[in-house]
């Protein structure tokens, strides 16, 4: 069955500590993304990546970094330099064909600051 | 700077009227137009999609209209069903830039 799993459904992080959030996908898609999503915010680009090894800042990576050492892994570390953590955080993928494309989403991780 | 503005923000529409959901765009180089359905604690999905070399799709219940001249683009849901109350995402992107750029939503509630 293929798809975007990320984990855990919820995350709860205290002040100063830096969490991470997994995506994982079996999709053989090359290119993942990241997004935040706030109510009436619609859905803003924190990195994404083209390619395994190369990655680029979205509209919004301050506070966040990410690591693409493998095709279908694509993990989020939300710092303690984001003071305001708290959102929806939406994983995505595409094929990377480098024409406009279909973006999947995985079901989401919702983060909350205790 | 928001390149896509998406109205209105929320809608509520009585079972088997007509939902319409507008988006205006500012980036003449946008070259491809999804709407996104995304149901309460889910990740979005794909519902349809155009591209500006054609003024209208349309599949099943669901119609894409596109205005070129004016950078509009609409979302037309006929015989709107309970079923379909979820907030409705536009979106664009140009060339073979991946990003995506989101509107900010409209949140459909369709009454039985």
């Amino acid at each position: 069955d293929g798809g975007i799993t990320q984990s855990p459904k919820y995350l709860f992080r205290k002040e100063g500590q830096n969490v991470t959030l997994s995506c994982e996908q079996n999709l053989n898609h090359d290119a993942m993304y990241w997004y935040r999503q706030d109510p009436g915010q619609g859905l803003r680009l924190i990195y994404y990546s083209q390619i395994v090894n190369d990655f680029q800042k979205g509209d919004i990576a301050e506070g966040y970094s990410v690591s693409r050492e493998k095709k279908e892994s694509f993990p989020l570390t939300v710092t303690s330099a984001q003071k305001n953590p708290t959102a929806f955080y939406l994983c995505a993928s595409s094929i990377g064909t480098g024409t406009p494309e279909t973006q999947y989403f995985g079901p989401g991780t919702r983060l909350l600051v205790l | 700077q928001q390149q896509v503005k998406q109205s209105p923000q929320s809608l509520i529409v009585q079972k088997g009227g007509i939902s319409i959901i507008n988006c205006a765009y500012e980036n003449t180089a946008f070259d491809y137009f999804p709407w996104y359905q995304q149901f309460p604690g889910k990740g979005p999905a794909l519902l349809i999609a155009i591209r500006p070399d054609v003024s209208e799709k349309k599949e099943g219940r669901f119609t894409i209209s596109f205005n070129k001249s004016a950078k509009q683009f609409s979302l037309h849901i006929m015989d709107s069903q309970p079923g379909d109350s979820a907030t409705y995402f536009c979106a664009a992107s140009r060339g073979s830039n991946y990003k995506l750029t989101f509107g900010k939503g409209t949140l459909l509630t369709v009454n039985p």
